[in-house]
């Protein structure tokens, strides 16, 4: 089975401070994704990458930046966490050949809190 | 612009009742995929369907892709409270990321 796992289950941090979030998956999938689950807003992409140190903007990529330095890890940084990027931060691994045409398998989640 | 409308937004339901949750769009899929996520976790994949006019059966659960590859519906027979949580559709556009919908909460109580 796929597993996907996140750093940290909660987080509390205070605004301007540099957040980490690592995402690590067991499958040698080459897409990994961060996304943002807000209530009424959905799953929102922030960045994707498809290969090492390749990455995409997605719909939200403002105040984020992430890092690919290998295969199955795939960072979130906030530069400087501000109160509206409390939320959860859920991270997917998928690859993108049949028959697992890009199939999402997520981790757990991260609730992030800046105050 | 929300490329898949998932309805309705809200169901809450008693045990042993049916209920059907769609998601649709005016943009052609290559596939769509039906996850399910309980609170405080990570949307888990249930099934993906690739054919226009597929049904596919997960138990009490039945998927069908549209015949044009554009809406998709979830039907769930005799609800259990183990069916609560989000349902969220997605769409393949033959890109890397998937497109998706707001989801559906369902709350089953007995």
């Amino acid at each position: 089975d796929v597993k996907v796992t996140q750093s940290s289950r909660y987080l509390v941090k205070r605004t301007g401070e540099k957040v980490f979030l690592e995402c690590v998956q067991d499958m040698d999938h080459e897409n990994m994704f961060w996304y943002r689950q807000d209530p009424g807003l959905g799953l929102r992409l922030i960045y994707f990458s498809y290969d090492v140190k390749m990455k995409e903007k997605g719909d939200i990529p403002e105040g984020y930046s992430v890092s690919r330095e290998k295969k199955e890890r795939f960072s979130l940084i906030l530069e400087s966490a501000s109160t509206n990027q409390t939320s959860m931060y859920l991270c997917a691994s998928s690859f993108p050949l049949a028959p697992r045409n890009n199939e999402q398998f997520f981790g757990p989640g991260t609730r992030l809190t800046v105050l | 612009t929300q490329l898949l409308e998932q309805s309705p937004q809200f169901l809450s339901i008693q045990e042993g009742e049916n209920l059907t949750v769609y998601c649709n769009s005016s943009s052609v899929f290559s596939s769509l995929q039906w996850y399910r996520q309980e609170p405080g976790e990570g949307p888990v994949l249930l099934v993906t369907v690739v054919t226009g006019g597929e049904v596919k059966k997960l138990k009490r659960l039945t998927f069908q892709f549209g015949d044009a590859r554009k809406d998709s519906s979830l039907h769930i027979t005799a609800a259990q409270p183990g069916d609560t949580g989000l349902y969220l559709c997605a769409g393949d556009k033959g890109g890397t990321a998937l497109i998706f919908g707001k989801g559906t909460t369902l709350s089953v109580s007995s």
